[in-house]
């Protein structure tokens, strides 16, 4: 099964930006690439996704390298509110054969 | 619109009991999946249930079990619990079935278990 390895703690400072590193070196062709955060005794927050093309919404961009073996998760002006932990998952389709891989996550800190 | 909704929030069981979890998904999501959270072992990935079948399971023993009702509600039941099985236990909705769609998942907050 693919894997995700990342940093297990990053730091920030506010309104500066952020990159979350992710790799998944072993990913296929079909696994989707999503990014998920949590804060403290919350569930987990979708923040974005992408299969191969880089992405962009209104919480954050993705960057997939081209060789799909790493992707970042991009916070432009980091805020107090992003201080969370960030899961990169991979998410495989195929029927109901698709497997869910999960990081142990980043545990992001952001200093005012 | 309501978020995914768990209940309860906190549970207290003792060894060997056996527990019931419940999620109601968000309005109009017919995928239900739970997932098993620990300090060690991170996130992982119970099953999910989509139109009242299961479409898929993790590697669990055969003591977690789940079902779906036709309003999409979903129950996750524990048997013979373990001390092990002390762990946040989160639900996520979606509109499609997870892996015929990439799509984002709605995690409730989430019912916290804790076994004596």
């Amino acid at each position: 099964d693919a894997k995700t390895t990342q940093p297990n703690s990053m730091e920030s400072n506010e309104e500066e930006p952020v990159h979350l590193p992710c790799n998944h070196s072993t990913i296929s062709g079909t696994d989707y690439i999503h990014w998920y955060r949590q804060l403290p005794s919350q569930g987990p927050e979708y923040v974005i996704h992408g299969l191969t093309s880089n992405v962009n919404n209104r919480m954050a961009s993705l960057a997939i390298a081209e060789d799909r073996k790493s992707s970042t998760l991009i916070l432009h002006r980091a805020t107090l509110r992003d201080a969370a932990v960030y899961y990169c998952i991979l998410m495989r389709s195929g029927g109901s054969n698709y497997k869910l891989t999960f990081g142990k996550g980043t545990l992001l800190t952001v200093n005012p | 619109k309501a978020g995914v909704t768990q209940t309860p929030r906190y549970l207290i069981k003792t060894r060997g009991q056996q527990v019931t979890l419940s999620c109601s998904p968000i309005s109009g999501h017919r995928s239900v999946s739970w997932y098993q959270q620990t300090p060690g072992q991170g996130l992982q990935f119970l099953f999910e249930y989509f139109s009242e079948t299961q479409r898929n399971k993790g590697n669990f023993p055969g003591r977690f079990s789940g079902r779906q009702f036709s309003n999409s509600r979903s129950e996750m039941n524990v048997s013979t619990l373990e001390l092990g099985d002390s762990a946040l236990y989160l639900c996520a909705s979606s509109f499609r079935a997870l892996g015929e769609g990439n799509q984002p998942q709605h995690f409730g907050d989430g019912t916290r278990l804790s076994i004596l």
